[in-house]
Order: C-alpha cells, then structure tokens, then sequence
C-alpha cells in the first residue's frame, strides 16, 4: 500500500540557515504529494503541494519538487526565520470518485533558534 | 475563509464513558474526515464521510463510530473509552470532486481517558 517516510526530527538550525526535512513515499501511478504545517497549538495548514512529476510546489519562501524518478518530495527553504518553528508533515493523496484520502508521514519537529 | 471548529480543544473521561467529538464547517464540504495523531505515528484516519448520512472506514476504525446527519457536521463517537484512545483528535473538512481541493483541518481536541 501507499506510504510516505520522513526524516525523523527535531531539526534543529539557527535563524537563516537553509533547511531541507526529506520525505520519500511509496506508491503507484500518480498519487499528489503535501506539505503541511502545524504550528504549536494548531491544527494542520496546507504549505504546498504538487500533483503530478516535476512540478515544484511553493509557498512562504519552502519549495519541493515531485521527482517521480527518486519518488522524493523533499521540503527546502533557503533562510528558515524563528516563526518557522513547527512540525512539518508530508502527505501523499490519492483522488477517488468524490473524496480523497491522504496518507501522512510521521511529521518532523523544525526549531530555528536566533 | 474556510473554517473548520472542534467543539473541545481538551477533553477528560474516564475509561468506559461514552464520549463525542464534534466537528463542524461552514463550506458547505462534501467530505469531512477524522484522524488520531499520535508521536512517532503521524496522523491516521478514523473514519471519513463523502456525503450527508455515508460514511467509510479508514484505517484504524475499532473502537469508533460516526455519525453524519447534517453537511456542516461530522462527529466521532467512541462508545466505550480506553486509555489506548488517548491522544490528538483532527478533524478535517474538504471540497467532493476536484483533485485540486484540499483538506482543511480543525485545531484539534487533545483526549486523555483516565
């Protein structure tokens, strides 16, 4: 079945650093890939996704690129600020007639310290 | 904006207890889901619904039921609490068809069952 695996955290940097959380996933055909956010204390936010082969997602200064080829969807953002601190999660989706279910990996804690 | 509301950010029941979680939205979302997240698990689906009155395992349904009366509302119901339930409660809510559609979560409610 379908499966995502990231690295396992915390991700520890210091303001303005360049970050990476890698994720790779395992699936057939053409599943969506996700990153989402969760800040302390919230629920989950959408950060950017891609929906098919080398599409780049990109939000807030974090990009990914969909490499079908290393089945890879690895989270990059060139100077990661205070506010950065979070868990990150990747997701693959996979579209059915009507709904959608996501498949999430294991979430990597980031703390960016000044 | 889309807004999606849990009707408790913390919960307390002791081991047997009937306890509900609501989950309502105001999109008019077709498909609402509810998923446990846990360290070191990421998050994993309950239940979700695809419509009004449907409703479909996912992939940790023992112990949990649902229910769908109205759109705007999706609650999950553990008819006999155990401490193996505590845990972070997400609700999420999403457009039916387009692939393009997202998920967007609630803030989630923390249970712990005594």
């Amino acid at each position: 079945g379908d499966s995502v695996t990231q690295m396992e955290g915390p991700v520890t940097l210091s303001e303005e650093a360049f970050l990476t959380i890698n994720c790779t996933y395992t699936a057939t055909g053409y599943p969506s890939l996700f990153w989402y956010v969760q800040y302390p204390g919230e629920g989950l936010q959408l950060l950017l996704k891609a929906t098919k082969a080398d599409d780049k997602g990109s939000n807030k200064g974090f990009e990914a690129t969909y490499r079908k080829e290393t089945t890879s969807f690895h989270l990059e953002k060139g100077s990661v600020q205070v506010s950065d601190s979070a868990v990150y999660f990747c997701a693959l989706g996979r579209e059915y007639t009507g709904f959608q279910k996501l498949v999430f990996g294991t979430g990597t804690r980031l703390l960016v310290s000044p | 904006d889309v807004k999606v509301t849990q009707s408790s950010r913390y919960l307390v029941k002791r081991t047997g207890e009937k306890v509900f979680l609501e989950c309502v939205q105001d999109m008019d979302h077709e498909n609402m889901f509810w998923y446990r997240q846990d360290p070191g698990l990421g998050l994993r689906l309950i239940y979700f619904s695809y419509d009004v009155k449907m409703k479909e395992k996912g992939d940790i349904p023992e112990g949990y039921s649902v229910s769908r009366e109205k759109k705007e509302r999706f609650s999950l119901i553990l008819e006999s609490a155990s401490t193996n339930q505590t845990s972070m409660y997400l609700c999420a809510s999403r457009a039916g068809g387009a692939s393009t559609d997202t998920q967007y979560f609630g803030p989630g409610t923390r249970l712990t069952v005594l």
